[in-house]
């Protein structure tokens, strides 16, 4: 099946620096690839949407200065959380996407990396 | 606006039968998915719907009615690892995932 890991699981840093997460679809190229973020029981929310080559799609409310993302290949985009605080801390989790004409428009995700700011 | 209704929380007995429901309002419909998420993990897929009817997939269901705007999902046998939010997702007209809030599903022996 369609895998994607994402790097690192988690990480703690001291407010200011940044945060580099990457996200890697295994066995198959994702054209898009998409970032979500996620509270203590909230539900996902969309941050941006990254297609292969071009620059991402942010959702409203979503800073790009602060959370650049780059999807330089088929198979790695990276989202850099720049002088993260401590309200940054939070769930992210990456997915892709196979093709949008298929059968099933299925997503699939990585395992999330948690971040936590101090 | 785009709006995903499902309830916040259930509660169900081991063995037994539920059913979470989902309401949506989207612009333009490409499907429907039901995702599976265990506390501090990511989501993992369970079913996808876009055509009316009712698909099993072993002790899972998923259930969708298009014109009406809903689905459900139907989960047999309940055991104490189906503990578990269950999220709904409406793939809209621009083939975006719009993302209910969950629903808590607790299994109590």
């Amino acid at each position: 099946g369609a895998v994607v890991s994402q790097h690192p699981s988690w990480v703690i840093c001291k407010s200011g620096t940044s945060v580099k997460i990457e996200c890697r679809s295994l066995d198959f190229q994702a054209t898009t690839m998409f970032w979500y973020r996620q509270f203590p029981k909230q539900s996902l929310m969309l941050m941006a949407t990254s297609n292969e080559g071009s620059k991402a799609t942010y959702e409203q409310g979503v800073e790009k200065d602060k959370f650049l993302i780059n999807h330089a290949s088929l198979t790695l985009s990276t989202l850099t959380v720049t002088s993260a605080h401590p309200e940054d801390s939070s769930f992210y989790i990456c997915s892709a996407r196979l093709l949008r004409s298929s059968e099933s428009n299925e997503q699939f995700f990585g395992p999330g990396t948690r971040l936590t700011v101090l | 606006g785009q709006n995903i209704d499902q309830p916040t929380e259930m509660t169900a007995t081991e063995g037994a039968i539920v059913q979470i429901n989902c309401t949506y309002q989207t612009s333009g419909f490409n499907g429907l998915f039901w995702y599976q998420q265990h506390a501090g993990e990511a989501p993992t897929f369970l079913s996808y719907n876009v055509l009316d009817g009712l698909e099993e997939k072993g002790r899972f269901s998923s259930f969708l009615s298009r014109s009406k705007g809903y689905s459900y999902l139907l989960l047999k046998e309940l055991q104490m690892k189906d503990s578990a939010s269950y999220l709904c997702a409406v793939l809209d007209s621009n083939y975006q995932l719009i993302w209910g809030a969950g629903t808590k599903l607790i299994i109590k022996p």
